[in-house]
Formats: C-alpha cells, structure tokens, sequence
C-alpha cells in the first residue's frame, strides 16, 4: 500500500458545527504533516507529527485541533470555523521524521472543506 | 526550512513540445525535491535531486541543479496533455520536517 487517504472528499459545514477530517496511510512512515491550500495558492505547513507526538505547529488557530492516535492515523478536528477557513486540506506522510527532507512526501488527494 | 520561487508563473506549450520550468532559492540545502499537482488534486512526488548531484532523470523528467547558483530546473520532454498542472519546487534543508513549496508554475499543455 502506497498511498495516503483522506476521508471525506467534500465537506459542508457551517461555523457552529464541529466535524473531523481523517487521513491514513499503511506505508510505515512515522512523520505526517497537515498542509492547507487555497485556491491557486502553495499549500501551506499546518501541523507536523514524528513518531505521534505533535512537532511543529505553524501558528495555526486553535479551531483546527490535529490528533494521530496512532502511527498510521491522523485527525483534523476542526470546530467554529470561518468561512476563510474554506479550502483544500492535503494530509501528507513521509519515511523519516528525523530526516524528512531527505525523503520525498506522499500526499493524499485531500478534503475539499467550505465553510458557510 | 526555505521557500522556492518558481519561474515561469505560468506556460503553455503543445504537445510535443518541451517544457522547462525554474526554481530559485536562498539558503544553503541538502536537497530539492519536485512535486506535480493536477487541478484540485493532491500533489504527487516527482524528482528528488541531492546537493551533490547535478542531474538526475526519471522518464520523461530531467532536473538539474546548480548550487553556485541556487537554481534548479525541471524539463518535461515530449509533453503530453495529461501533463498539464502546477509543478511546485521544495527546498530541502535537511535534518527538519518543514517542507515549504514556492508559487509554482501552470503548465497547460494543448493539443
């Protein structure tokens, strides 16, 4: 198994709702990394997990809540979201968090979220 | 870790032609690895070219990269429709999980 999925495809919620964003991946790989991306924007680092511990966290509001219960499973709980929130969320993994960069990235092919 | 900046923001070519896309950065790294997106899609590892490496190919892929310069470039040879996408460039400063993507290049390829 070589690929990281996300689940759902589309998402609908409106800003007193509170939803989950789930992303897995069986590759063995101990580093996974949330990104975010608008439209004809880069996708841009939200939260990286090594070996399920949270290791960076870019700053990002506390209305997106990451969680990785275990090595293959990462969560995105998301809760009182603004419309600006709307936007493509890309779940990715890599082989070694010690050395990430050495690796490349496999990523999932994302939650489509809009917020009304 | 450090950003791109990719050169052209935008392409468009025929099929058959070549395409040639440039990435620029600013700092020191141990890597600089390639990623192709198509619309709405997730991105998709392409090519992973160490410092000390100055050309690597994979299929229709060839990526060079100059350290002198901080430059590195991606040609997509033979082009077919179904390369049209963004292709992001992503510095690698090793020893970090803080992999950061430039703006990109729109590569649309016609028929």
């Amino acid at each position: 198994d070589t690929e990281v999925t996300q689940t759902p495809k589309h998402l609908v919620m409106g800003m007193t709702n509170k939803k989950s964003l789930k992303c897995e991946q069986h590759m063995g790989h101990r580093a996974m990394y949330w990104y975010k991306q608008k439209a004809k924007k880069p996708p841009e680092l939200m939260f990286v997990y090594s070996y399920e511990k949270l290791s960076i966290n870019e700053s990002v509001p506390s209305r997106f809540s990451p969680e990785c219960p275990n090595s293959s499973l990462l969560n995105l709980h998301l809760h009182a979201l603004q419309p600006e929130d709307s936007a493509l969320y890309l779940c990715a993994s890599s082989q070694d968090p010690g050395d990430s960069s050495n690796y490349g990235y496999t990523f999932g092919s994302g939650t489509r979220l809009t917020v009304v | 870790s450090q950003q791109g900046e990719e050169d052209p923001q935008a392409l468009s070519i025929q099929e058959g032609e070549n395409a040639t896309m440039n990435c620029s950065y600013k700092t020191s790294i141990n890597n600089l690895q390639w990623y192709r997106q198509n619309s709405g899609r997730g991105l998709v590892h392409l090519i992973l070219i160490r410092s000390n490496e100055r050309e690597k190919h994979s299929g229709r892929l060839r990526v060079t990269l100059d350290t002198s310069k901080k430059s590195s470039s991606l040609l997509i040879t033979a082009s077919r429709a179904a390369d049209t996408a963004s292709y992001f460039c992503a510095p690698g400063t090793g020893g970090g999980n803080k992999l950061t993507f430039g703006t990109g290049t729109q590569l649309k390829v016609e028929l």
